[in-house]
């Protein structure tokens, strides 16, 4: 069965602290993992990753994927009140992990 | 960018009245549109890819029956929730395709259900 993990489910930090979070995939024909960033309402678009050991980059957020073990990471450095949110992975087949929820405290 | 809306917000119904949401792509021809329900707290779980055109593809375990989906148009697919009952209260979010890649989606802000 086709499957897409995050963790840690839940993280609170402080301003200006850096974070990682984790997703890892099982799916078959594997194309590409998606990151989206879900405030209120609906997610927001943040980085699509194709190919293993390049870095995409947005401002003080990256993300990078490993095919080989089927996993990537979100960084966001710098945190700021507004990075607060429920961060999502999805595999291209449109599964999504449960999320992580992002808490950033001044 | 890309705009997808999604008509009502928020919409409370009756125990046995259906109810219908509308997706809309405002400045891009959507050939794909995606309908997720959300749960509190929970991820977006794919309900169903709906096609212009064609019959919608539903996900294992959604009734077709029950989720009407229609995608008359290039802009615009619906999702009518028939004899709704309070277990589908939920917040649906559709998204469409979006034109740069089969992969990339751009996501509705979502509707609202709340069955009483």
């Amino acid at each position: 069965e086709d499957k897409v993990v995050q963790s840690p489910l839940s993280l609170v930090v402080h301003e200006g602290d850096t974070v990682t979070l984790n997703c890892s995939y099982e799916v078959t024909n594997f194309r590409s993992l998606l990151w989206y960033k879900q405030e209120k309402k609906a997610p927001t678009f943040l980085f699509m990753l194709t190919s293993s050991g390049i870095e995409k980059k947005s401002g003080r957020l990256s993300s990078i994927l490993d095919k080989k073990e089927l996993f990537s990471i979100l960084n966001i450095t710098a945190t700021q009140t507004g990075d607060s949110a429920v961060y999502l992975c999805a595999a291209h087949q449109l599964i999504f992990g449960t999320g992580t929820r992002l808490q950033v405290f001044p | 960018g890309a705009v997808v809306s999604q008509h009502p917000s928020w919409v409370i119904c009756k125990s046995g009245t259906s109810v219908k949401i509308e997706c809309r792509s405002l400045d891009f021809q959507a050939t794909t549109m995606f309908w997720y329900r959300q749960f509190p707290k929970q991820s977006l779980m794919l309900m169903a890819t709906s096609n212009e055109g064609s019959k919608a593809t539903y996900e294992q375990g959604v009734e077709k029956d029950k989720f009407l989906i229609n995608h008359a148009s290039l802009t615009l697919s619906t999702l009518t929730v028939t004899s709704a009952h309070p277990e589908d209260s939920s917040f649906y979010i559709c998204s469409a395709r979006a034109p740069q890649g089969p992969d990339t989606q751009y996501f509705g802000p979502g509707t609202r259900l709340t069955v009483l």
